[in-house]
């Protein structure tokens, strides 16, 4: 199994421009999640989807827009990108949503804003 | 406010050497905890996660956590550290309520010397 795949895994983008992350698990896992890394800093959810159609904002959402229109894939939309969202992102999944549920996590997206 | 601490951003130890990562948490009720491994240019990995029973538990990679609630704490050990060790180690928690969504702290970076 590929387990959660992500592309690109390296963007660099100007203020102002768009942009989509995709998101890919075939673990048939119905909770998706996204995260962003900042340097020194522990990784914040910014996203999160329960299944196809269902999705609720984590701690950090200004931004960014999801879709999950299917259960294996969860973009991540940045509309108008802004130096603030310079970071890495993560995306993962598990099974369920019980807490202690294993999250997998994806390679991760290396943003730059400039 | 409910959070997890990393004192240590860096730790350096030798080849063989012991380790011990540390990770308090500030949470009034019982956390769910978890230790999360990120290799150069990879994803998270799940070393190990405690919910309740014993202390002690063991996770991949020969690495063990022992849960203090006196101290608030959940160190992460390894007898004796391999140079594919060499990574950042997260500490994370649940929260009661807030379904399967991980806090992290902010890393503690570990470099092993031959």
């Amino acid at each position: 199994n590929a387990g959660v795949t992500q592309t690109p895994k390296f963007r660099i983008l100007k203020i102002g421009q768009s942009m989509t992350l995709q998101c890919t698990q075939d673990m048939n896992h119905n909770y998706m999640y996204w995260y962003r890394q900042d340097p020194g800093m522990g990784l914040k959810l910014i996203y999160y989807s329960v299944g196809a159609g269902i999705t609720d904002k984590g701690e950090v959402p200004n931004g960014y827009n999801v879709s999950r229109s299917t259960t294996e894939d969860f973009p991540l939309r940045l509309e108008l990108a802004a130096p603030s969202q310079t970071s890495v992102y993560f995306c993962a999944s598990s099974y369920l949503q019980n807490r202690g549920e294993t999250q997998y996590f994806g390679p991760g997206t290396r943003l730059l804003v400039l | 406010a409910q959070s997890v601490t990393q004192p240590d951003i860096h730790i350096t130890v030798s080849e063989g050497a012991s380790l011990e990562l540390r990770c308090n948490y500030s949470y009034g009720a019982t956390p769910y905890l978890f230790w999360y491994v990120q290799s150069p240019g990879q994803g998270l990995q799940l070393l190990l996660k405690y919910f309740s029973g014993d202390t002690l538990v063991q996770g991949i990679k020969g690495f063990e956590a022992e849960f203090k609630r006196s101290q608030s704490s959940f160190n992460l050990r390894k007898p004796s550290v391999h140079w594919s060790d060499a990574a950042e180690y997260f500490c994370a928690v649940t929260l009661t309520g807030g379904g399967n969504k991980l806090t992290f702290g902010t890393g503690t970076q570990l470099k092993v010397e031959l």
